[in-house]
């Protein structure tokens, strides 16, 4: 089965309202994440990486979180906008070539 | 955007053809990934090439192979194409391999097969 996944597969938030999208992961020695966006016709986009010495890291309106007891990461989004209607993957980096193994995706709808 | 550019944006072929996919990769990356993503799911890793070596392989047949050019940028090679290689191809430059650089991906070719 799939190292990364167990997304929801649709999400959907008022305008204004706080997102958390959840992800988890089976490799213990996965040491290094990435939540990446993807808009309809293009390629995923980066938002914000942790590694796992971390707890939880902060961006623009955007907060990881990982738990390494239970191989859990959530992505949480701040006053949800139109504009962050997408699909959201994490990633786990790591293999021989720092390749990156994706998830399924959370297909996220903001509604007015 | 992320200053990597991929060509065709679209791409028809048949059963049993051969097609080839571009990749530029950004000013200053030195490796270049590409991943297979079938509509609905998550991009799966194909392989990966540093300094104009393979440099990683995901779970593919070898009829999908690659080569990375001198200024870096880097071609995907299909062969004997079958109808569940219809998929976005994208590819991801990065600084350096074996590292936490973040990749940073094209918009795709959208390949169908008939």
């Amino acid at each position: 089965g799939e190292s990364v996944g167990l997304h929801l597969p649709t999400l959907s938030v008022q305008e204004g309202d706080n997102s958390i999208i959840n992800c988890a992961y089976s490799n213990s020695a996965s040491d290094y994440f990435i939540w990446y966006k993807q808009e309809s016709g293009k390629g995923p986009q980066f938002i914000i990486d942790i590694r796992s010495n971390m707890d939880k890291r902060q961006g623009q309106r955007v907060t990881v979180l990982l738990n390494k007891t239970v191989k859990h990461l959530s992505l949480q989004i701040a006053a949800t906008q139109p504009g962050d209607s997408a699909v959201y993957f994490c990633a786990e980096n790591s293999g021989s070539a720092r390749q990156l193994t994706f998830g399924s995706g959370t297909q996220l709808t903001v509604l007015p | 955007e992320t200053g990597v550019t991929q060509s065709p944006t679209h791409l028809i072929k048949t059963r049993g053809q051969q097609v080839t996919l571009r990749c530029s990769s950004q000013s200053g990356h030195n490796t270049v990934s590409w991943y297979q993503q079938a509509l609905g799911q998550g991009p799966q890793f194909i392989f990966q090439y540093y300094r104009e070596e393979e440099n990683g392989r995901g779970n593919f047949p070898p009829r999908f192979s690659g080569l990375q050019f001198p200024n870096y940028s880097s071609e995907l090679n299909v062969n004997a194409l079958e109808l569940d290689d219809s998929a976005l191809y994208l590819c991801a430059s990065s600084k350096e391999r074996l590292s936490y650089n973040e990749q940073f991906f094209g918009p795709g070719t959208r390949l169908t097969v008939l």
